[in-house]
């Protein structure tokens, strides 16, 4: 059963124009959301988070909201550059209550192409 | 750079054919984890090391071990590969399991090609 979803697997965008990247959950008990940027080749790379205290985080060009009461959160990127092509990795952490640590659980991604 | 390193990037094996992949860290981290990725699928949590506490999920299968030496190391063995452990493999570290402590630094990968 996936916890986290990410419906859509692939996004085209113009450059200049937004990237919305959207992101569903399940567990109510997440309480710590991350994104991170994956190029081909490499590992997933830390992006950006928000504390589900939260409904807004801002850095930069990219920009997380979560809506709590949706499950929903969503990453922005305006204005969006070629360099943003890669592919988009949605995780939740919550606490294992069993382990005394917090784990994350992945989407599966979204692949974004930034058209020049 | 401080950065999380895993050998060799591309690893094949035969069916049944035990195989290690490593991984090593110069961040400091007490934690290792390793991962699984299919293609297409969401990287799935095998076990993690806190310091040399070892932390196994659930439903990873008795097939897969991990050892930690020390705290710049960490393998995973699959003692015997089956063709569907063929997978990307993911190792990350981060600084702690606190609340506070939630960013996971990852490494490039290792492919595995089961023949």
């Amino acid at each position: 059963d996936q916890q986290v979803k990410q419906n859509s697997p692939s996004l085209s965008v113009q450059e200049g124009r937004i990237s919305i990247l959207n992101c569903d959950y399940t567990n109510s008990m997440f309480d710590y959301f991350l994104w991170y940027k994956k190029y081909p080749a490499e590992g997933p790379t830390f992006l950006i988070s928000i504390s589900s205290i939260k409904d807004k985080n801002e850095d930069g060009r990219f920009t997380v909201f979560l809506n709590k009461s949706a499950k929903h959160l969503s990453l922005h990127i305006v204005p969006s550059q070629p360099g943003d092509s890669a592919v988009y990795f949605c995780a939740a952490s919550a606490k294992n209550s069993g382990a005394g640590s917090y784990q994350l659980t992945f989407g599966k991604g979204t692949k974004l192409s930034v058209i020049p | 750079d401080a950065m999380v390193i895993q050998n060799p990037r591309y690893q094949v094996t035969q069916f049944g054919k035990p195989v290690t992949l490593s991984c090593s860290q110069t961040l400091n981290h007490n934690v290792m984890y390793w991962y699984q990725q299919k293609s297409s699928q969401a990287p799935k949590l095998l076990f993690h090391y806190y310091d040399k506490d070892f932390n196994n999920e659930a439903d990873t299968p008795d097939n897969f071990q991990s050892r930690r030496p020390n705290t710049s190391f960490c393998f995973l063995d699959i003692r015997s590969p089956g063709l569907g452990d063929a997978a990307m493999y993911l190792c990350a570290t981060s600084r702690d399991l606190s609340y506070s402590i939630h960013e996971q630094f990852f490494g490039p990968g290792t492919r595995l090609t089961v023949l």
